[in-house]
């Protein structure tokens, strides 16, 4: 049982470039999330999804898209990507029950120069 | 979502147990509590939640005080792979997508 796994888990851009995280999960889980952590700081919440077909806005979302085109694949995309986007990205998901607990990927690092 | 207070840091011996605060004042009736852990950079693990009572599973016990406006994390034998960052995590019973809002957490120590 694979969980929740992310790919790539590195990745260096030049400024402008764009690219896509794969997060695929296992669990048949209805709720997905992508989360971004910069050095020292907690996780803040970029998109997520409630289902298949579904897409919300976290507490900050510039700069990112999301599609959740199947219900165990969540994308997240930087379209024109900048040094401000540097991070470690992490993505879960959950059963959707009103107290299921996050199962997180063990991130994606990301380096914009 | 009510927002949460903790402290920065903590030591603690390996061995005795870890008492980890959390100051929620302006809980709401309808908002639960969770806890979650974050070993050095990896994606952030589950340990325990609660609404009113006290709660105690394989990892931990959460107290939760009676007022609900505090609770405390306890890891009753800290050994040092308990060394960690622990999330206090304040999640309203109907949150919009289930969402958890992270805070700074408490950097754990756990020494020799």
């Amino acid at each position: 049982n694979a969980g929740v796994t992310q790919t790539p888990k590195f990745r260096v851009l030049k400024t402008g470039q764009s690219m896509t995280l794969l997060c695929a999960q296992d669990m048949n889980h209805e709720y997905m999330y992508w989360y971004r952590q910069d050095p020292g700081m907690g996780l803040r919440l970029i998109h997520y999804s409630v289902g298949e077909g579904t897409t919300a806005k976290g507490e900050v979302p510039d700069g990112y898209n999301v599609s959740r085109l199947k219900k165990q694949n969540f994308l997240l995309g930087l379209e024109s990507a900048a040094p401000s986007q540097t991070s470690v990205y992490f993505c879960a998901s959950s059963t959707g029950t009103i107290t299921g607990e996050l199962f997180f990927g063990e991130g994606s690092r990301l380096t914009v120069l | 979502d009510a927002k949460t207070t903790q402290p920065t840091s903590m030591d603690c011996a390996e061995g005795r147990a870890a008492n980890l605060p959390c100051n929620h004042s302006t809980i709401s009736g309808n908002e639960y509590v969770y806890w979650y852990r974050q070993i050095h950079s990896q994606g952030p693990q589950y340990i325990i939640h609660g609404l009113k009572n006290n709660e105690t599973n394989e990892m931990a016990s959460l107290i939760i005080t009676e007022d609900r406006k505090s609770s405390t994390l306890i890891l009753p034998h800290a050994t040092l792979r308990d060394t960690a960052v622990y999330y206090c995590i304040v999640r309203a019973l109907r949150n919009q997508g289930g969402k958890l809002i992270f805070g700074q957490g408490t950097e754990l120590s756990v020494k020799p």
